[in-house]
């Protein structure tokens, strides 16, 4: 599979600050990505998309930008909260309806 | 949003037995799910594809016969896992996607199901 992760990389933050989480995709061909932010023994949930024909996206507290040049993804989370604490995948969508997910970040938030 | 249930939620199991896991799209008609496993501290990895009324996808190094999918309907994908080893113990994650016009890449994930062979 693509972009496949072994071990979780870990952001510490205090809250209040900006936290921003990077994500590099293997595949140039990709077309869409998506962040999701898991919680411990929970699936996936959705937080803010992007579609290769963008550079940027805004969300609630959050923003999305991309790198096609240097395949690169990035979130950031304006003013983080304790309830932000979770691990936080890119996953990219290759044309052939397939999603694939990157090493993931493990966020924690001191207060 | 779209809700996806997976049932159990948790499973423990013997080694050598069989355990079946479903995964449902509660208001919406998925004719692709996907099935993902994903162990301690890592990330998520595709196992297969499921397509309703068709064989699944599998990705390379997913043993086929181990891991039977099976996607009867719009609605529902089960994965069983066969022979189960303590290797396999993982959490497995489905998804599903909303063919719907303006939803075409969104997938929408269950809550897991945690499997604990012993």
């Amino acid at each position: 599979g693509e972009s496949v992760g072994l071990h979780l990389p870990t952001l510490s933050v205090q809250e209040g600050d900006n936290s921003i989480i990077n994500c590099a995709y293997s595949n140039s061909a990709s077309d869409y990505f998506i962040w999701y932010k898991q919680e411990s023994g929970k699936g996936p949930q959705f937080i803010i998309d992007i579609r290769s024909n963008m550079d940027k996206r805004q969300g609630q507290r959050v923003t999305v930008l991309l790198n096609k040049t240097v395949k690169h993804l990035s979130l950031q989370i304006a003013a983080t909260q304790p309830g932000d604490s979770a691990v936080y995948f890119c996953a990219e969508n290759i044309p052939g309806n397939q999603f694939y997910f990157g090493t993931g970040t493990s966020l924690t938030v001191i207060p | 949003g779209a809700v996806v249930s997976q049932h159990p939620s948790w499973v423990i199991c013997k080694s050598g037995t069989s355990v079946k896991i479903e995964c449902r799209s509660l208001d919406f008609q998925a004719t692709t799910m996907f099935w993902y496993r994903q162990f301690p501290k890592q990330s998520l990895m595709l196992m297969a594809t499921s397509n309703e009324g068709s064989k699944a996808t599998y990705e390379q190094g997913v043993e086929k016969d181990k891991f039977l999918i099976n996607h009867a309907s719009l609605t529902l994908s089960t994965l069983t896992v066969t022979s189960a080893h303590p290797e396999d113990s993982s959490f497995y994650i489905c998804s599903a996607r909303d063919p719907g016009p303006r939803r075409a890449y969104e997938q929408y994930f269950g809550p897991g199901t945690r499997l604990t062979v012993t």
